[in-house]
């Protein structure tokens, strides 16, 4: 009965490959989340969708694409891994319906990305 | 734009002392303000959050937070710590108002509990 799941938890790889982080969430929220957690622990947002709409977007390279099938499920393929690329990724969400909703995020486990 | 400095990047008390961790906050609109815990090898979990109303939040796990609009802090405390309190905690900001819930984090402090 895992509220945020994520595959994989680890992910091992070389530069200049293209992977994919998969995450579902069994909330029935509307908003989801990807945070990128660097070596120092800093945790930065990245994007976020709502109802598969787009609405957070950082200062992100363009190798970083997510996408959102449907609102359960917001997964984010890298393209051309760079070393820097190695952090953790969180998957969160929360039932936010709109701007200034208070609703707390939910965050997964997280995947360890590692760039060789 | 908002930033989160968290003052001490390890803090370090013995079982059933006064737990402190600091939380300073910087936002142009009013904040909405979170502490979450971050247990090893796990993902965030949320202990509480101030949006309105009264400063003084109550959370899980017997912590709690006061938020001082005019110190522009929101530290975190716990009267007494145990063991299974030691992890690293965040400090959270969002302006709420404006944005879907984009929390913007502080560098996080880990806690240790010595015996």
């Amino acid at each position: 009965d895992t509220a945020v799941s994520q595959t994989p938890k680890y992910l091992v790889t070389q530069m200049g490959n293209d992977k994919s982080i998969k995450c579902e969430q069994n909330l029935g929220h509307d908003t989801m989340y990807w945070y990128k957690q660097d070596s120092k622990k800093f945790l930065k947002i990245m994007f976020s969708y709502n109802n598969k709409e787009l609405i957070i977007n950082e200062t992100v390279p363009n190798r970083f694409s997510p996408k959102s099938p449907d609102k359960a499920h917001l997964n984010l393929h890298i393209n051309s891994l760079e070393l820097g690329d190695s952090a953790v990724y969180f998957c969160a969400s929360s039932p936010i319906q709109g701007q200034g909703s208070t609703d707390t995020q939910y965050f997964g486990p997280g995947t360890r990305l590692t760039v060789l | 734009a908002q930033s989160v400095t968290q003052l001490g990047s390890h803090v370090s008390v013995s079982e059933g002392a006064l737990v402190l961790l600091r939380c300073n906050y910087s936002s142009s609109v009013p904040p909405y303000l979170f502490w979450y815990v971050q247990y090893p090898n796990q993902g965030l979990q949320l202990l509480l959050k101030y949006t309105t109303g009264a400063t003084l939040v109550k959370g899980i796990n017997g912590f709690e937070a006061e938020f001082k609009k005019s110190e522009t802090s929101f530290h975190l405390t716990k009267p007494s710590a145990h063991m299974s309190d030691a992890a690293e905690y965040f400090c959270a900001v969002s302006d709420g108002g404006t944005s879907y819930g984009k929390l913007t984090f502080g560098q996080g402090t880990i806690l240790t509990v010595h015996p």
